[in-house]
């Protein structure tokens, strides 16, 4: 398709619980950026992907985050024992390269940790 | 370091009126980009310039960059209220490896 698809929209765990969001990036698109931003600030970038292998995971916090992006699997990024500051929108995107193409955003997941 | 910083941060303007906003970035850069967030949704691409050109447009958007001064302006004419939105800048600048945004600017368009 031509829109970039998350899923849950919004997403609510206690404290210590696991979270995992999904991502279904462009057709064709080779690469899938994940960014977390808190309070409608900055956008920190966490991890990018060409196809199914780690580009750069250099802004994953080394401990409780992980993702994949599978073939013929939407992407995936999961939380291990939220933390109240892990509460932010995730947006996943996607590109034809890694920084010589725009990006396509999707509309994010809300994760409220409580 | 956080690579693109919008300046003004905030923005308020009557329908019709221009807008513009600036963003300058500290290191070399192979092309610099423009998004838009409405509230609540994710970010929208408006307009990719590279290095090597100085100005670009697209509808009532025009982009200047300026290398030798390491910043860029956006520029919307004639603005409506569907503009209301946060607009980002960003940069390749950050070891080539992911794009850098800005802090935002956030512009309300007054019917």
């Amino acid at each position: 398709g031509e829109e970039v698809a998350q899923t849950p929209k919004h997403l609510v765990r206690g404290e210590g619980q696991k979270a995992k969001l999904y991502c279904a990036p462009i057709k064709g698109h080779s690469y899938v950026f994940w960014y977390q931003q808190v309070l409608k600030n900055e956008f920190k970038f966490l991890i990018s992907f060409q196809n199914e292998n780690v580009f750069d995971e250099t802004g994953m916090p080394k401990e409780r985050f992980s993702a994949k992006c599978l073939p013929n699997s939407p992407c995936s990024l999961e939380i291990q024992a939220t933390k109240l500051e892990d509460s932010a929108v995730y947006f996943c995107a996607s590109s034809q390269s890694i920084t010589g193409h725009g990006y396509t955003f999707g509309s994010g997941t809300r994760l409220t940790v409580v | 370091s956080q690579q693109g910083e919008e300046d003004p941060q905030a923005l308020s303007i009557q329908e019709g009126e221009n807008a513009t906003m600036n963003c300058s970035y500290k290191t070399s850069i192979n092309n610099l980009q423009w998004y838009r967030q409405n509230s609540g949704r994710g970010l929208v691409h408006l307009i990719l310039i590279r290095s090597n050109e100085r100005e670009k447009h697209s509808g009532r958007l025009r982009v200047t960059l300026d290398t030798s001064k390491k910043s860029s302006s956006l520029l919307i004419t004639a603005s409506r209220a569907a503009d209301t939105a946060s607009y980002f800048c960003a940069t390749d600048a950050d070891g080539n490896n992911r794009l850098a945004f800005g802090k935002g600017n956030q512009v309300v368009v007054i019917p």
